[in-house]
């Protein structure tokens, strides 16, 4: 069955920069976009971006360009998110997700358990 | 300010039936069938429940049902159940991924 777990909790501080991670499992890894999304405490879903785990290309929802960047290691079936220069706004559960379709559809079929992510000084 | 507009909460009696709404422009949910709808509960990830205006995946229920008119997609839960109660979001694809801010649907 399809699986993807994410790594643990993390605290960083203003400015630190954070990397989540994405272990897949259950399919062909490099056969399916993967898309990361996050939750802010109490609030709703916001698109990050995606990264094709076959080319490593990536797309980036605006707000985050030159902050965000989405890598893959297709030896391990991980994707990961690293998001630099952090604020306290930031602080929220990201999620990895993937695509419901080899073709990028943006719809996403299953999801990671989501990792807590909390900026403070 | 999210860039779909859902009411915040909407509710109804086991059996009944109910309609979440979710407005945006003719740039996204008029302009495109690319809309969908999502269920969490809390503290879990969500699932997705609609594709494609109203396209259910394998598994999800019949009782749910999506449809578009204009600028608004529309999710029906018909037969409600107590496990109906969480919280919904709907989602459009025109260019950019944008989500509405979510609905909390109670099961009374």
């Amino acid at each position: 069955q399809v699986q993807l777990v994410q790594s643990g909790a993390e605290v960083k501080k203003p400015g630190a920069s954070v990397k989540v991670s994405c272990k897949a499992s259950g399919y062909t890894f490099t056969g399916y976009y993967m898309h990361w999304v996050r939750q802010a405490p109490g609030q709703g879903l916001e698109w990050m971006g995606w990264i094709n785990p076959n080319s490593g290309g990536t797309n980036y929802a605006q707000k985050f360009q030159g902050r965000v960047t989405m890598t893959r290691d297709t030896s391990i079936s991980t994707a990961y998110m690293e998001l630099s220069r952090l604020r306290s706004d930031d602080t929220a559960v990201y999620y990895c997700a993937r695509d419901v379709d080899w073709l990028l559809r943006y719809y996403f079929d299953y999801w990671g358990q989501g990792t807590l992510v909390t900026v403070s000084s | 300010q999210s860039a779909l507009t859902q009411p915040r909460s909407v509710s109804g009696s086991p059996g009944q039936s109910v309609t979440i709404s979710c407005t945006g422009t003719s740039s996204d949910v008029g302009g495109y069938n690319y809309v969908s709808w999502y269920q969490q509960h809390p503290g879990k990830a969500p699932k997705l429940m609609i594709y494609d205006v109203s396209k259910r995946p394998s598994g999800v229920p019949d009782r749910f049902s999506g449809s578009k008119s204009g600028n608004t997609a529309s999710l029906t839960i018909s037969g409600l159940q107590a496990e109906d109660e969480a919280d919904y979001y709907c989602c459009s694809y025109a260019g950019r991924v944008v989500f509405g801010g979510g609905t909390k649907l109670t099961v009374l």
